[in-house]
Protein backbone atom coordinates (compact mmCIF):
# COMPACT_ATOMS: atom_id res chain seq x y z
CA UNK A 1 0.00 0.00 0.00
CA UNK A 2 1.37 3.63 -1.35
CA UNK A 3 0.64 6.02 1.52
CA UNK A 4 2.20 9.17 -0.40
CA UNK A 5 0.50 9.57 -3.66
CA UNK A 6 2.50 11.75 -6.10
CA UNK A 7 0.98 13.88 -9.03
CA UNK A 8 2.38 14.12 -11.67
CA UNK A 9 4.68 11.52 -12.30
CA UNK A 10 6.42 13.23 -14.91
CA UNK A 11 6.84 16.98 -16.08
CA UNK A 12 8.53 18.46 -19.41
CA UNK A 13 8.43 21.91 -19.30
CA UNK A 14 10.14 24.94 -20.78
CA UNK A 15 12.36 27.45 -19.20
CA UNK A 16 10.07 30.05 -17.52
CA UNK A 17 7.17 28.35 -16.89
CA UNK A 18 5.39 27.44 -13.64
CA UNK A 19 4.29 24.35 -12.04
CA UNK A 20 2.80 22.63 -9.23
CA UNK A 21 3.41 18.88 -7.52
CA UNK A 22 1.02 17.64 -5.59
CA UNK A 23 1.51 14.47 -2.57
CA UNK A 24 -1.55 13.14 -1.31
CA UNK A 25 -2.54 10.92 0.96
CA UNK A 26 -5.04 9.32 3.59
CA UNK A 27 -2.95 9.15 6.70
CA UNK A 28 -1.70 12.30 8.59
CA UNK A 29 1.63 12.74 8.91
CA UNK A 30 3.43 14.76 12.02
CA UNK A 31 5.92 16.20 9.69
CA UNK A 32 6.74 16.29 6.18
CA UNK A 33 9.34 16.51 3.64
CA UNK A 34 10.67 17.60 0.51
CA UNK A 35 13.25 16.25 -1.26
CA UNK A 36 15.36 16.57 -4.58
CA UNK A 37 17.31 13.71 -6.51
CA UNK A 38 19.94 13.79 -8.96
CA UNK A 39 20.75 10.57 -10.67
CA UNK A 40 23.24 8.69 -8.94
CA UNK A 41 22.96 10.86 -5.75
CA UNK A 42 21.25 10.75 -2.41
CA UNK A 43 18.07 12.84 -2.29
CA UNK A 44 18.80 16.35 -0.82
CA UNK A 45 16.29 17.93 1.53
CA UNK A 46 14.69 21.14 0.43
CA UNK A 47 12.65 21.80 3.34
CA UNK A 48 10.39 20.24 6.19
CA UNK A 49 6.95 21.54 7.26
CA UNK A 50 5.15 20.15 10.47
CA UNK A 51 1.93 22.58 10.60
CA UNK A 52 -1.22 22.22 9.03
CA UNK A 53 -1.76 25.00 6.72
CA UNK A 54 1.90 26.09 6.73
CA UNK A 55 3.94 27.94 3.66
CA UNK A 56 7.50 27.86 2.98
CA UNK A 57 9.66 30.03 0.49
CA UNK A 58 12.47 28.71 -0.77
CA UNK A 59 13.82 31.31 -2.94
CA UNK A 60 11.58 30.30 -6.14
CA UNK A 61 9.76 27.37 -4.78
CA UNK A 62 6.63 27.59 -2.34
CA UNK A 63 5.96 24.31 -0.42
CA UNK A 64 2.41 24.44 1.36
CA UNK A 65 1.00 21.78 3.67
CA UNK A 66 -2.32 20.82 4.13
CA UNK A 67 -4.58 22.40 6.71
CA UNK A 68 -5.38 18.39 7.90
CA UNK A 69 -1.24 17.80 7.38
CA UNK A 70 -2.89 14.61 5.17
CA UNK A 71 -1.14 16.50 2.10
CA UNK A 72 1.22 18.72 0.49
CA UNK A 73 1.71 21.04 -2.50
CA UNK A 74 5.31 22.16 -4.31
CA UNK A 75 5.31 25.24 -6.53
CA UNK A 76 8.10 26.35 -8.71
CA UNK A 77 7.68 29.61 -10.45
CA UNK A 78 9.79 30.75 -13.50
CA UNK A 79 11.38 26.93 -13.72
CA UNK A 80 15.01 26.82 -14.74
CA UNK A 81 16.51 24.02 -16.23
CA UNK A 82 18.61 23.62 -12.79
CA UNK A 83 15.37 22.76 -11.20
CA UNK A 84 15.83 19.59 -13.21
CA UNK A 85 15.49 16.78 -10.94
CA UNK A 86 13.29 13.62 -9.29
CA UNK A 87 11.55 15.73 -6.20
CA UNK A 88 10.20 13.51 -3.46
CA UNK A 89 7.73 14.11 -0.65
CA UNK A 90 8.28 12.28 2.28
CA UNK A 91 6.17 11.63 5.44
CA UNK A 92 6.66 10.59 8.99
CA UNK A 93 3.56 9.14 10.82
CA UNK A 94 3.23 9.71 14.73
CA UNK A 95 5.13 7.70 16.82
CA UNK A 96 7.01 6.04 13.54
CA UNK A 97 10.23 7.60 15.19
CA UNK A 98 12.64 8.65 12.27
CA UNK A 99 10.99 6.18 9.90
CA UNK A 100 10.09 8.22 6.91
CA UNK A 101 7.27 7.13 3.76
CA UNK A 102 8.13 8.33 0.28
CA UNK A 103 5.79 9.41 -2.07
CA UNK A 104 6.01 7.91 -5.53
CA UNK A 105 8.51 10.89 -7.14
CA UNK A 106 7.86 13.43 -9.52
CA UNK A 107 10.81 13.54 -12.52
CA UNK A 108 10.90 17.14 -13.52
CA UNK A 109 12.96 18.40 -16.62
CA UNK A 110 13.46 21.67 -17.72
CA UNK A 111 14.07 22.42 -21.07
CA UNK A 112 15.69 25.65 -22.68
CA UNK B 1 30.18 20.13 8.91
CA UNK B 2 30.78 17.15 6.76
CA UNK B 3 27.82 15.30 5.27
CA UNK B 4 26.66 12.07 5.31
CA UNK B 5 29.12 9.05 3.71
CA UNK B 6 28.53 5.77 2.43
CA UNK B 7 31.12 3.42 1.66
CA UNK B 8 31.58 1.68 -0.89
CA UNK B 9 29.75 3.36 -3.64
CA UNK B 10 29.40 0.99 -6.19
CA UNK B 11 29.56 -2.79 -5.52
CA UNK B 12 28.50 -5.86 -7.81
CA UNK B 13 28.66 -9.44 -5.96
CA UNK B 14 27.05 -12.99 -7.72
CA UNK B 15 23.72 -13.99 -5.72
CA UNK B 16 24.35 -16.20 -2.55
CA UNK B 17 27.11 -13.75 -1.43
CA UNK B 18 26.59 -11.69 1.48
CA UNK B 19 27.48 -7.80 1.46
CA UNK B 20 28.29 -5.32 4.28
CA UNK B 21 27.61 -1.67 3.66
CA UNK B 22 28.56 1.55 5.75
CA UNK B 23 27.60 4.57 6.54
CA UNK B 24 29.23 7.74 8.52
CA UNK B 25 26.80 9.85 10.02
CA UNK B 26 27.04 13.82 10.25
CA UNK B 27 28.71 14.74 13.23
CA UNK B 28 26.53 14.88 16.19
CA UNK B 29 24.02 13.04 14.53
CA UNK B 30 22.41 9.84 16.73
CA UNK B 31 20.19 8.48 14.59
CA UNK B 32 20.86 6.32 11.44
CA UNK B 33 17.87 5.07 8.85
CA UNK B 34 18.44 2.78 5.88
CA UNK B 35 16.41 2.97 3.04
CA UNK B 36 16.38 0.59 -0.30
CA UNK B 37 15.97 2.53 -3.47
CA UNK B 38 14.45 0.75 -6.82
CA UNK B 39 12.63 2.17 -9.95
CA UNK B 40 9.87 -0.43 -9.44
CA UNK B 41 9.23 0.22 -5.79
CA UNK B 42 10.83 3.33 -4.79
CA UNK B 43 12.59 4.49 -1.41
CA UNK B 44 11.78 2.29 1.25
CA UNK B 45 12.42 1.90 4.47
CA UNK B 46 15.12 -0.84 6.09
CA UNK B 47 15.90 0.10 9.29
CA UNK B 48 16.73 2.84 12.48
CA UNK B 49 19.21 2.78 14.48
CA UNK B 50 19.61 4.90 17.54
CA UNK B 51 22.28 4.80 20.55
CA UNK B 52 23.05 1.37 18.96
CA UNK B 53 19.82 0.00 18.96
CA UNK B 54 17.40 -0.89 16.26
CA UNK B 55 14.44 1.62 17.18
CA UNK B 56 12.35 1.31 14.20
CA UNK B 57 11.83 -2.09 11.29
CA UNK B 58 10.77 -1.96 7.76
CA UNK B 59 8.86 -4.70 5.91
CA UNK B 60 12.13 -6.58 4.68
CA UNK B 61 13.25 -10.41 4.97
CA UNK B 62 15.65 -11.17 7.76
CA UNK B 63 18.31 -11.11 5.35
CA UNK B 64 18.64 -7.97 5.56
CA UNK B 65 20.23 -6.63 9.21
CA UNK B 66 22.17 -3.85 10.61
CA UNK B 67 24.23 -2.65 13.29
CA UNK B 68 25.28 0.73 15.14
CA UNK B 69 28.75 1.52 16.64
CA UNK B 70 28.88 3.58 20.17
CA UNK B 71 30.51 6.47 17.39
CA UNK B 72 27.19 6.22 15.34
CA UNK B 73 28.65 4.79 12.57
CA UNK B 74 26.13 2.15 11.02
CA UNK B 75 26.50 -0.83 8.84
CA UNK B 76 23.99 -2.78 7.02
CA UNK B 77 24.10 -6.32 5.94
CA UNK B 78 22.40 -8.58 3.06
CA UNK B 79 23.12 -12.40 3.13
CA UNK B 80 22.52 -14.45 0.23
CA UNK B 81 21.94 -12.28 -1.90
CA UNK B 82 19.17 -12.34 -5.06
CA UNK B 83 18.85 -10.48 -7.64
CA UNK B 84 16.11 -8.33 -7.01
CA UNK B 85 18.16 -7.47 -3.94
CA UNK B 86 20.32 -4.83 -6.60
CA UNK B 87 19.56 -1.38 -6.04
CA UNK B 88 20.35 2.12 -4.54
CA UNK B 89 21.02 1.55 -0.81
CA UNK B 90 20.69 5.11 1.21
CA UNK B 91 21.91 6.01 4.81
CA UNK B 92 20.19 8.57 6.26
CA UNK B 93 21.17 10.86 9.57
CA UNK B 94 19.13 13.22 12.10
CA UNK B 95 20.03 14.55 15.62
CA UNK B 96 17.28 12.67 17.39
CA UNK B 97 13.70 12.33 16.25
CA UNK B 98 12.45 15.66 15.91
CA UNK B 99 11.28 17.04 13.12
CA UNK B 100 12.41 13.86 11.91
CA UNK B 101 14.93 15.81 9.32
CA UNK B 102 16.79 12.95 7.49
CA UNK B 103 20.31 13.85 5.87
CA UNK B 104 21.18 11.24 3.18
CA UNK B 105 24.56 10.14 1.49
CA UNK B 106 25.58 10.03 -1.58
CA UNK B 107 24.27 5.98 -1.46
CA UNK B 108 25.80 2.73 -2.41
CA UNK B 109 24.66 1.25 -5.76
CA UNK B 110 24.34 -2.34 -5.44
CA UNK B 111 24.41 -4.99 -8.67
CA UNK B 112 23.61 -8.65 -8.00
CA UNK B 113 24.01 -9.96 -11.14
Amino acid sequence: TQLLEQSPQFLSIQEGENLTVYCNSSSVFSSLQWYRQEPGEGPVLLVTVVTGGEVKKLKRLTFQFGDARKDSSLHITAAQPGDTGLYLCAGALTGGGNKLTFGTGTQLKVEL
Amino acid sequence: KAGVTQTPRYLIKTRGQQVTLSCSPISGHRSVSWYQQTPGQGLQFLFEYFSETQRNKGNFPGRFSGRQFSNSRSEMNVSTLELGDSALYLCASSLTGGYNEQFFGPGTRLTVL
